[in-house]
This record gives C-alpha cells, structure tokens and sequence, in this order.
C-alpha cells in the first residue's frame, strides 16, 4: 500500500524566497509523479509531471525532480510572491492508474 | 479545450436525502475518476471508470454510493441515504488512455451533510 508523506506541512516565508516542498512515498513501483496545488475552496490545478524515467521536471520558476530508487521528489519554488501562497499536493501514480496523495504543504508568502 | 466540469458545486442536504453528484471530463478522455477529501483527511481514491466500465471501485466506502457512467461520457455519484460522515469535497478526474499526460482535476463538489 502506497504512503505519501509532505514536509513540511507548512510553511511561511517572506517574499522573493525560494521554497522547497519535499514528499517521499513507500512503493517506488511508480509510473509518473504528479504536483498539483490546491486554493482555498478551488479544486487541484496540475504543475508538473515527472515520468518515471526523468529525473526532472521544470516550468518557469517551478522546478521538481524525482528519485524514484529512493522514494523521493522534491518541488521547488524560486523567487516566490504572495500568488504563491496555496496547498501544494504531491502524488504518485502506481498501477492501475490510481494516485495516491500525500497531506499537502500549506505554503504562505507574505508580501 | 474545456476542462473537467463538476456540478453542483455545493450541496448541502439533510442525514438521509439523497444527492447526486456529476462530472463531465474532457471529451476524449476514456479515464474518469472519483476522489474525495474528508475534513482533516487526504484526498483517497474512491474509483475509476474506463469508458463506461468499472475498473476499479476499491476506493468506494459502502454501498450507499453508487457510481455510473452511462455511454461512457459524463459520470454521476449517488449518495443514498446520506450521512454525516459523507460530508467532505468530492472531486472528478479524467485522463487519457496513456498516463504520459497525467490527470485533469475538476473544481470538485462541496457536500455537507447536516
């Protein structure tokens, strides 16, 4: 059974920091990893997808990589401004297609 | 390209009634998912539809619930009768046949069950 655990599970910093969420997972029997990030009240938008293949995925000021061996992806966030500021989920996708999310890092950046 | 459409956004029923939940994923996308996030919880996988057939349903809490995908298009989750432990957001994903392109989350649906 896959677990999905975020550190940490908050966060604040002043803007113009840069942020790095990590999430590690139990089975590393996964075909992709996907981030999403979650607003109050608003559903998951997708940020990246890293296949299991990569190491790596970036788009603009996000940057995240996987290490699957170790059961590990970071997400990091350069420069961050307040529009920054939302729950940031990670979740592998194992066989049968199903994602398994882990608690979320609620992130704050305050202006 | 629309996306993956959820409605109602909100309901808020009484213990016992009945609600319908419904997803349209983007046209094209034989995937459909349910999950939902409890107050407090994750989000857990509920089940996955392909095209109109079942895959895999281990996610769904009992047999109050009762998922359909008529025609393999649009999906509804019944909830009947409804409980107080049902309340919680209720999000709808599609994806394609390959998982190279990933999932495609809806709004999600906000019940609460007073």
């Amino acid at each position: 059974k896959q677990e999905v655990t975020q550190i940490p599970a908050a966060l604040s910093v002043p803007e113009g920091e840069n942020l790095v969420l990590n999430c590690s997972f139990t089975d590393s029997a996964i075909y992709n990893l996907q981030w999403f990030r979650q607003d109050p009240g608003k559903g998951l938008t997708s940020l990246l997808l890293i296949q299991s293949s990569q190491r790596e995925q970036t788009s603009g000021r996000l940057n995240a990589s996987l290490d699957k061996s170790s059961g590990r992806s970071t997400l990091y966030i350069a420069a961050s401004q307040p529009g920054d500021s939302a729950t940031y989920l990670c979740a592998p996708i194992r066989a049968g297609n199903k994602l398994t999310f882990g608690g979320g890092t609620r992130v704050l950046v305050k202006p | 390209e629309a996306g993956v459409t959820q409605f109602p956004s909100h309901s808020v029923i009484e213990k016992g009634q009945t609600v319908t939940l419904r997803c349209d994923p983007i046209s094209g996308h034989d995937n459909l998912y349910w999950y939902r996030r409890v107050m407090g919880k994750e989000i857990k996988f509920l089940l996955h539809f392909v095209k109109e057939s079942k895959q895999d349903e281990s996610g769904m809490p009992n047999n109050r619930f009762l998922a359909e995908r008529t025609g393999g298009t649009y999906s509804t989750l019944k909830v009947q009768p409804a409980e107080l432990e049902d309340s919680g957001v209720y999000f709808c994903a599609s994806s394609q046949e390959s998982l190279m392109y990933g999932y495609t989350f809806g709004s999600g649906t906000r019940l609460t069950v007073v």
